[in-house]
């Protein structure tokens, strides 16, 4: 079955430095690759999406990158800031259709440092 | 407009016990899903309704746990009777029958403590 590796370990990061996380996965590459945003006791919140097709997108100072040879996406954030303290996850979503579950990886939490 | 609700926020319940969580979607999204994320680990996939219909349930761990879905709005699922290892935050989601991009629409989840 899939899995889906995320760093584990906390990352922190200096206020205005650029942070990057890493998703790696195992065998077949999904149709989508989507980030989510979680705050403790909150639910996930949806950030970006990028296609089997695409090798990049931003969103503000958002940035993900999609490798499907190295199979693995990498999620920048670029001058960051204290609120962007939070735990990332990753999900693959394989399936080209619209209402399909996802795949989650355990998430990379980071703090960013004022 | 109003997110994805759930209720309970927490429950505890002892070993055997039955617990019921319920799920409000966004209105109009079809698409309803409910994923747990036990201590440790990973969110993971439970089951998929599309409208009152199962589209997917491969995830679901055990014939002690039933989703329902009547009338395709509100969800409930029901853990009966509850194990120890039941324990964990249960997240529902919603989204839409059309969408470019699939995104899921996360409630706050209700964390199950199972003694």
């Amino acid at each position: 079955s899939q899995k889906i590796e995320q760093n584990s370990e906390a990352l922190n990061i200096q206020e205005g430095k650029t942070a990057t996380l890493t998703c790696n996965y195992t065998n077949y590459s999904p149709a989508y690759l989507q980030w989510y945003r979680q705050d403790p006791g909150r639910g996930p919140v949806f950030l970006l999406l990028i296609r089997e097709n695409e090798k990049e997108k931003r969103k503000e100072r958002l940035k993900v990158t999609f490798d499907t040879t190295l199979k693995q996406s990498l999620f920048h954030i670029t001058a960051s800031q204290p609120a962007d303290s939070a735990t990332y996850l990753c999900a693959l979503d394989m399936i080209k259709a619209a209402g399909n579950k996802l795949t989650f990886g355990g998430g990379t939490r980071v703090l960013v440092k004022p | 407009e109003a997110g994805v609700t759930q209720f309970p926020s927490h429950s505890v319940i002892e070993k055997g016990q039955t617990v019921t969580l319920r799920c409000d979607p966004i209105s109009g999204h079809d698409n309803l899903y409910w994923y747990r994320r036990v201590m440790g680990k990973e969110i993971k996939f439970l089951l998929h309704f599309v409208k009152e219909s199962k589209q997917d349930e491969s995830g679901m761990p055990n014939n002690r746990f039933l989703a329902e879905r009547t009338g395709g709005t509100y969800s409930t699922l029901k853990v009966q009777p509850a194990e120890l290892e039941d324990s964990g935050v249960y997240f529902c989601a919603s989204s839409q029958v059309w969408t470019s991009n699939n995104e899921q629409f996360f409630g706050p989840g209700t964390r199950l403590t199972v003694l």
